[in-house]
């Protein structure tokens, strides 16, 4: 089946420095990428839409020079925290669809998400 | 906008026993999707079972089962024969018909399975 792969599964960093965070389509090719930001014991709250080729679509509130998405290629979205803080700490998880496959019946596939820790 | 609603923050089942799980959402889209996933502790996001909005016939998925409810914006899910593996975060999820894929998630319940 479809996998979605996200790398690196943790990450720890000094308060300042910039993370990137890949998602890979393993075997399809995504023209849409999602990235999600996760609070422990909270719901996944959509960040932003990556779009191949284009420039990806943030939803209200998300600072988008602050969190940097490229998607490059049909099977590679990266999302970039830049100048990253504490407050930047949090669970992301990436999430792409088949695009060969109807809407509602291939649904999004998950990574298996990353947690940012920023000291 | 849309929005979806799990109004149950926790709930805890014994073993081989049936767990509902409540869900409601608003939207004037008359083409939609609706999904329940999983989460486990390992956090991975685990698809359980989708509904589509045109389709009258409550979706099943061996033990999962949903109760969809058109006109009322509602949609639960039931757990049969509940095993210890079941034990996650489980969220309702809202998905618009057409080319956004975008989905909006509820925002959970947590539920323990107890033997």
């Amino acid at each position: 089946g479809a996998v979605v792969s996200q790398h690196p599964s943790w990450v720890i960093c000094k308060s300042g420095t910039s993370v990137k965070i890949e998602c890979r389509s393993l075997d399809f090719q995504a023209t849409t990428m999602f990235w999600y930001r996760q609070f422990p014991k909270q719901s996944l709250m959509l960040m932003a839409t990556s779009n191949e080729g284009s420039k990806a679509t943030y939803e209200q509130g998300v600072e988008k020079d602050k969190f940097l998405i490229n998607h490059a290629s049909l099977t590679l979205s990266t999302l970039t925290v830049t100048s990253a803080h504490p407050e930047d700490s949090s669970f992301y998880i990436c999430s792409a669809r088949d695009p060969t496959g109807q809407a509602g019946i291939s649904p999004q596939h998950f990574g298996d998400g990353t947690r940012l820790s920023i000291l | 906008a849309q929005t979806v609603t799990q109004s149950q923050p926790e709930m805890s089942v014994q073993e081989a026993e049936t767990v509902t799980l409540s869900c409601t959402y608003d939207t004037s889209e008359s083409n939609y999707y609706l999904f329940w996933y999983k989460q486990p502790p390992s956090r991975q996001m685990i698809l359980v079972i989708r509904q589509e909005a045109y389709k009258q016939q409550n979706a099943t998925e061996n033990r999962f089962s949903v109760n969809f409810q058109k006109a009322a914006k509602s949609f639960s899910l039931k757990i049969s024969d509940s095993q210890l593996g079941d034990t996650a975060m489980y969220f309702c999820a809202f998905m618009k018909g057409g080319s956004t894929d975008k989905l909006i998630f509820g925002t959970g319940t947590r539920l323990q399975v107890f033997p």
